[in-house]
């Protein structure tokens, strides 16, 4: 079975530049979660859905950011306008309703210049 | 509030030596599970195991084995005769039943064995 699908995997943009990431979580997975994993702060959760629904944004930085699931197959992360500290590896995970371990996929390593 | 506490920032061992990588954590709920997963130089995170709070009893898959203790709050890894491969970084993860799903990660240790 393919794991979490994530693209592009390497992105470099200009400050002020809207950028997209997607992500394809595993079939049949039912929560998907947005990561990000900088030096300072390690890994944290930005946002997740349960059944395409978000449940919890509260990790998201700022109203620039926002994510979507329009369907149980596909998600979003959109910056606008993205910024130098944006720069830092997003990572996309899914598992499953009654499973707690969660199965990232190979991120997207952004860069803001 | 959940919190977990990886307190070796990087560890090195010479291949074939035992390595025991600490995680002690905190959380007010009495259902949670604990992870680890392995970060390798390529990037990728991988799951290497998930405990129940209910299930106190050490796992050992081939090298590695995992001792969880809740009288100290510690969930420790061990990896027996280490390999250059093992190089990485490792992150022990936290989450609770009741409250969010989500995972709170440690700050990682990275691992490196030098042949």
């Amino acid at each position: 079975d393919a794991g979490v699908i994530q693209s592009p995997r390497h992105e470099v943009t200009e400050m002020g530049q809207e950028v997209t990431l997607r992500c394809k979580p595993i079939s049949g997975h039912n929560s998907l979660f947005w990561y990000r994993q900088t030096m300072m702060r390690g890994l944290e959760l930005l946002i997740y859905f349960n059944n395409n629904v978000p449940i919890d944004d509260s990790g998201m930085p700022e109203d620039r950011f926002s994510a979507k699931m329009p369907n149980a197959s596909f998600s979003t992360l959109k910056i606008q306008p993205s910024e130098p500290r944006d720069s830092a590896v997003y990572f996309c995970a899914s598992r499953t309703r009654d499973s707690y371990e969660q199965y990232f996929g190979p991120g997207t390593r952004l860069t803001v210049t | 509030a959940q919190k977990v506490t990886q307190a070796q920032t990087e560890i090195s061992v010479v291949e074939k030596e035992d390595v025991t990588l600490d995680c002690v954590y905190e959380t007010r709920d009495t259902t949670y599970y604990l992870f680890w997963y392995k970060q390798p130089p390529s990037g990728e995170l991988v799951f290497l195991i998930r405990r129940n709070s209910f299930d106190e009893q050490n796992e050992i898959s081939g090298r590695y084995s995992w001792n969880f203790q809740k009288s100290t709050s510690s969930f420790n890894f061990t990896i027996t005769a280490s390999q250059v491969v093992d190089s990485a970084v490792y992150f022990c993860a936290l989450s609770e039943q009741g409250g969010s799903e989500k995972l709170v990660f440690g700050k990682g240790t990275k691992l490196t064995v030098n042949p």
